[in-house]
């Protein structure tokens, strides 16, 4: 059973670079799609994007031009990168397993962390 | 993007009672569709994928129904654990979204 754990800092000030990582563990990262979602009172869930085993990329458009998803396959965890924070970033983070079983409408995330809280404060 | 809106955004209920839960998407999803539960502190745990399958270790009270742009989450028997937020999401186009959630209150 995989499991993903974040980690990183949970105050940010404004205007600098919020930066998580996510430890898989029981599985191979060499494999899969692996995704940053966060949650808000106000927005709700929110996908923000994932990095394929490959290297291979997909962000929401609104936030694109701040984010970065990279992976280190050698440590098994992929990392979240979001420049440029204001108070609306203030979320809780999850990372997540996205299967997709192409040929099917099987497309989902089956796998999340526990989630850390991020506050973006002077 | 993908507009997905639940209804109702909260209901009370028993146990025991048959809980409906509807989601409706601004255009046609085919069935890359899959509900989430979430209890406080907690992540997102997956129910239901594709519509309607059921996912491994959920108890068969849960299912899923629907296609194209509106699709149902049903609670046969409602039980104690069961009180929590609900959330469908489609994977049809990027980005995905997810709806705002049900909560499902004890009455």
């Amino acid at each position: 059973q995989v499991q993903l754990r974040e980690s990183g800092p949970g105050l940010v000030k404004p205007s600098e670079t919020l930066s998580l990582t996510c430890t898989v563990s029981g599985g191979s990262i060499g494999s899969h799609y692996w995704s940053w979602i966060r949650q808000t009172p106000g927005k709700g869930l929110e996908w923000i994007g994932y990095i394929y085993y490959t290297g291979n990329t997909n962000y929401n458009p609104s936030l694109e031009s701040r984010v970065t998803i990279s992976l280190d396959t050698s440590k098994n965890h992929f990392s979240l990168q979001l420049t440029s924070v204001t108070a609306a970033d203030t979320a809780v983070y999850y990372c997540a397993r996205r299967v997709r079983n192409p040929g099917s409408y099987d497309d989902y995330f089956d796998s999340w962390g526990q989630g850390t809280l991020v506050t973006v404060s002077s | 993007d993908i507009q997905m809106t639940q209804s109702p955004s909260s209901l009370s209920a028993s146990v025991g009672d048959r809980v409906t839960i509807t989601c409706r998407a601004s255009q046609s999803l085919i069935n890359y569709l899959n509900w989430y539960q979430q209890k406080p502190g907690k992540a997102p745990n997956l129910l239901i994928y594709a519509a309607s399958s059921l996912q491994s270790g959920v108890p068969s009270r849960f299912s899923g129904s629907g296609s194209g742009t509106d699709f149902t989450l049903t609670i046969s028997s409602l039980e104690p654990e069961d009180f929590a937020t609900y959330y469908c999401q489609q994977s049809y186009l990027t980005p995905w979204t997810f709806g705002q959630g049900t909560k499902v209150e004890i009455k």
